[in-house]
């Protein structure tokens, strides 16, 4: 399943199948981008972040790539959980520590 | 570390009153950020703290808001007087100065009424 910016606040996945989150940024100063999860009830849990000077970075079953061409920013989640069902924020970093986040891609994993 | 720790879990008040929410960072960290939760707005960045000294405060709405870190491991937010608008989630993150990584507590579900 594909989400496309932040206009499509809802993604619905299958079990299993991999997951592509999407967000577009503003700030060309960030040097750095993070995606966070919230689940419900809690607070936002860092996920993997990537560097400005960077365009891929992996961590375990995520890969977040960054072209900063277009001002994009993407989370693929690989293989699906249960457990990855939550909201997902994208943060830009800029000035060494504000956190501006996105709206948030709703993440629901079909059984 | 038990994490951040907010409290109250959950505050109901009435318009008017004085709503104080409070968190204790994870130890070490030396900056704290305090957020602000809706549905409408999304997360916003209230207030941020480095070694207890306020930054940057220019998310705070209004007067009525105030924060304060006294020392490294407590701080609070101040609503006096609370309003229906302020209805939201309120957290806490903190960070230490070698990761880029902050961490959030569960946070404080205001309710104005």
């Amino acid at each position: 399943g594909e989400s496309v910016g932040l206009h499509l606040p809802t993604l619905s996945v299958q079990e299993g199948d991999n997951s592509i989150i999407n967000c577009a940024y503003s700030n060309s100063a960030s040097d750095y981008f993070i995606w966070y999860k919230q689940e419900s009830g809690k607070g936002p849990q860092f996920i993997i972040d990537i560097r400005s000077n960077m365009d891929k970075r992996q961590g375990q079953r995520v890969t977040v790539l960054l072209n900063k061409t277009v001002k994009h920013l993407s989370l693929q989640i690989a293989a699906t959980q249960p457990g990855d069902s939550a909201v997902y924020f994208c943060a830009e970093n800029f000035n060494d520590y504000k956190l501006s986040f996105g709206a948030g891609t709703t993440v629901t994993v079909r059984a | 570390d038990a994490g951040v720790i907010q409290s109250p879990r959950h505050e109901v008040t009435e318009m008017g009153q004085e709503v104080t929410l409070r968190c204790k960072p994870i130890s070490g960290h030396n900056s704290l950020f305090w957020y602000r939760q809706t549905m409408m707005r999304g997360l916003e960045l209230l207030i941020y703290f480095n070694n207890n000294v306020p930054i940057d405060d220019s998310g705070m709405p209004e007067d009525r808001f105030s924060a304060k870190m006294p020392n490294a491991s407590f701080s609070t937010l101040k609503i006096q007087p609370s309003e229906p608008r302020d209805s939201a989630v309120y957290f806490c993150a903190s960070r230490s100065r070698q990761t880029t990584e902050a961490f959030f507590g569960q946070g404080t579900r205001l309710t104005v009424v």
